[in-house]
């Protein structure tokens, strides 16, 4: 049985800071990896998605990282804002219907 | 498009009523998926559907859920009976068929069971 696993599960930093953070899965059979951001009492946002094949991915001031033999990924986040505050999620995806299985987030704090 | 919108937004019930929830997805795609999220805790998978046909439901989902995917476009969950365990935040996600592709989630319903 897949298991997802994020690291810390809560995460306090001064504007300005960069930073990283990790999850990892137990069974490496994935088709890709996701990682989300949610804002309290909202939806998922899509941050980036990195399939199976792929080492990494990079949007703006973010950069995920899939290492599948050893069951990680990492998100780094450049340059932190206090816009930056929410919770990030990730996720990995496999078997016949692709569903999604989640950690349970980290929250992240970027004082200003 | 406006992406995967979900209705609605928040529901406050009584135990023992019944309560229904409509998702409409990105219009071209085939997927849908429905997770529950409590507080603190990831989304876990309720059900899946690909076009009009139910082909996954997880343990999770107990008989007093149901959920339909008429003509393959929007969907709705419906929990019979709601209990105060059923308080959640309920999403809704869709993907193209293919399995490399990227899910996009709704805004959710938040329930709320007094």
């Amino acid at each position: 049985k897949q298991e997802v696993t994020q690291i810390p599960a809560a995460l306090s930093v001064p504007e300005g800071e960069n930073l990283v953070l990790n999850c990892s899965f137990t069974d490496s059979a994935i088709y890709n990896l996701q990682w989300f951001r949610q804002d309290p009492g909202k939806g998922l946002t899509s941050l980036l998605l990195i399939q199976s094949s792929q080492r990494e991915q990079t949007s703006g001031r973010l950069n995920a990282s899939l290492d599948k033999s050893s069951g990680r990924s990492t998100l780094y986040i450049a340059a932190s804002q206090p816009g930056d505050s929410a919770t990030y999620l990730c996720a990995v995806s496999g078997g016949a219907t692709n569903k999604l299985i989640f950690g349970t987030g980290t929250l992240l704090a970027v004082q200003p | 498009d406006t992406g995967v919108s979900q209705d609605p937004r928040h529901k406050i019930t009584k135990r023992g009523q019944n309560v229904t929830f409509r998702c409409d997805p990105i219009s071209e795609h085939n997927r849908l998926y429905w997770y529950r999220q409590t507080l603190g805790q990831g989304p876990e998978f309720l059900t899946y559907f690909q076009n009009e046909a139910q082909l996954e439901k997880s343990r999770l989902l107990s008989d007093r859920f149901s959920a339909e995917r008429p003509k393959g476009s929007f969907s709705t969950l419906e929990i019979q009976r709601t209990e105060q365990g059923d308080s959640a935040m309920y999403l809704c996600a869709s993907s193209l068929r293919a399995t490399d592709t990227e899910a996009f989630f709704g805004q959710g319903t938040r329930l709320t069971v007094v």
